[in-house]
């Protein structure tokens, strides 16, 4: 049984830069998570989907954010123009239909924008 | 907005010892979903323990416990017999029934002294 898996796990750009990250979710789960977690702070959301439809964005969600799962299987975040307040972890999780309660989370990609 | 509170920033625990972790939370909702994730260092999140708000019975699984007082929007995690894996951060969550985010609290830091 594989967990949910994020790539890269670290990412270092510069200031000004897009990136993206890919999540892919445990088989099965139809709903997907992002969070970002600044140093010492627990995880804030940031968007949810279920299948392949974006349900919920959050405010912390600004333009330069887009997040996207295309087929309902994995999804992808990317960051356009990368701000050194943008430096963060941001985890993905998922949950399965009969499950949504129990969100699994992945190791998380670490962003550093210099 | 429902919030999430962990007063304790950092607690110490002798290993073979009991650990009480402090939340407390505010909603205005009447049916939630409260959670204890461990976040080990440099390692993925996972779920400790759940509780239903509906359910009177406090959450026990192995040596973690819960004593959720609703009325008192209080959810502590007791840890009974301390080992030196449990040395991790621990988040408190909040999910409103029906809702699909997690809100999390800032954490505390559990060091077990051998």
């Amino acid at each position: 049984d594989t967990g949910v898996s994020q790539n890269p796990r670290h990412k270092i750009t510069k200031r000004g830069q897009n990136v993206t990250f890919r999540c892919d979710p445990i088989s099965e789960h139809n709903r997907l998570y992002w969070y970002r977690q600044t140093l010492g702070q627990g995880p804030e959301f940031l968007t949810y989907f279920q299948n392949e439809a974006q349900l919920e964005k959050s405010r912390l969600l600004s333009d330069r954010f887009s997040a996207e799962r295309p087929k309902g299987s994995f999804s992808t975040l990317e960051i356009q123009r990368t701000e050194q307040g943008d430096s963060a972890m941001y985890l993905c999780a998922s949950s399965a239909r009969d499950r949504p309660r129990e969100q699994y989370f992945g190791p998380g990609t670490r962003l550093t924008v210099t | 907005a429902q919030t999430v509170t962990q007063s304790q920033p950092e607690m110490s625990v002798q290993e073979a010892e009991t650990v009480t972790l402090s939340c407390t939370y505010d909603t205005s909702e009447s049916d939630y979903y409260l959670f204890w994730y461990k976040q080990p260092p440099s390692r993925q999140m996972i779920l400790v323990i759940r509780q239903e708000a509906y359910k009177q019975q406090n959450a026990t699984e192995n040596r973690f416990s819960v004593n959720f007082q609703k009325a008192a929007k209080s959810f502590s995690l007791k840890i009974s017999d301390s080992q030196l894996g449990d040395a991790a951060m621990y988040f408190c969550a909040y999910r409103r029934e029906g809702g699909n985010k997690l809100v999390f609290g800032a954490g505390t830091i559990l060091r077990v002294k051998s």
